[in-house]
């Protein structure tokens, strides 16, 4: 069975960098779109970005210039890298699994199958 | 403040049948399809419906998503006590060099 686990420090200090892993048990790790959202407290759901292996990476505009997302697939580890942060950047981060395609019908679909547990972060000195 | 918006709140009697609303624009759901996702309290969301209509396996038929034009919805028929929760719908956008994007989120409260 799938899963998804997130790790790595709950408690980062404003300015400094914000990095998280996920490890997956996943067969094809190297064959889906591999992210992160993340969800302030009492807040909705906030895409940060996601990774496909050999392709690339896709980031929120607003986080591009901070965020970076990279994958081990030997490791079988994705992790999260958010620099600069501030207490607005205080949440529960998930990593995700998802599925991107494009047809004429549906146009650009994207959509998140799997989803980690999530790991509580918060920013503060 | 999110690109799509959905209604605060939606209630409705046991058996009821409720919607959910997801607004948007020519650069998401007018030109994408819409997903919708269901976060139970305390826990981390799941996939509810993908591509407009299509339901994951083990989702209930209680649940139907459509589109058109730059509007989407979630319907809940037979509305039941564990369909409370939270909803957010989700649809690429194109614009910017293209990036996903969340629904302000709902909260359904079965009465």
């Amino acid at each position: 069975q799938e899963q998804l686990q997130e790790s790595g420090s709950g408690l980062v200090k404003p300015s400094e960098t914000l990095s998280l892993t996920c490890t997956v048990s996943a067969p094809a790790i190297d064959s889906h779109y591999w992210g992160w959202v993340r969800q302030p407290p009492g807040q909705g759901l906030d895409w940060i970005g996601y990774i496909y292996h050999n392709v690339g990476t896709k980031y929120k505009p607003s986080l591009d210039r901070r965020v970076s997302i990279s994958l081990d697939i030997s490791k079988r580890q994705l992790s999260l890298r958010l620099s600069f942060v501030t207490a607005a950047d205080t949440a529960v981060y998930y990593c995700a699994r998802g599925e991107t395609y494009y047809d004429v019908s549906s146009g650009n679909a994207h959509y998140i199958e799997s989803w980690g547990q999530g790991i509580p972060v918060t920013v503060s000195s | 403040q999110s690109v799509l918006t959905q209604p605060p709140s939606v209630s409705g009697t046991p058996g009821q049948r409720v919607t959910i609303s997801c607004s948007g624009g020519i650069s998401n759901i007018g030109s994408n399809s819409v997903n919708w996702y269901q976060q139970l309290p305390g826990t981390a969301p799941k996939l509810l419906i993908f591509n407009d209509d299509w339901r994951p396996s083990g989702v209930p038929d209680r649940f139907s998503g459509s589109r058109s034009g730059t509007s989407a919805s979630l319907a809940i028929t037979g509305l039941r006590s564990e369909d409370e929760s939270d909803y957010y719908c989700a649809a690429w956008d194109d614009s910017l060099n293209g990036f996903y994007v969340f629904g302000s989120g709902t909260r359904v409260t079965v009465l």
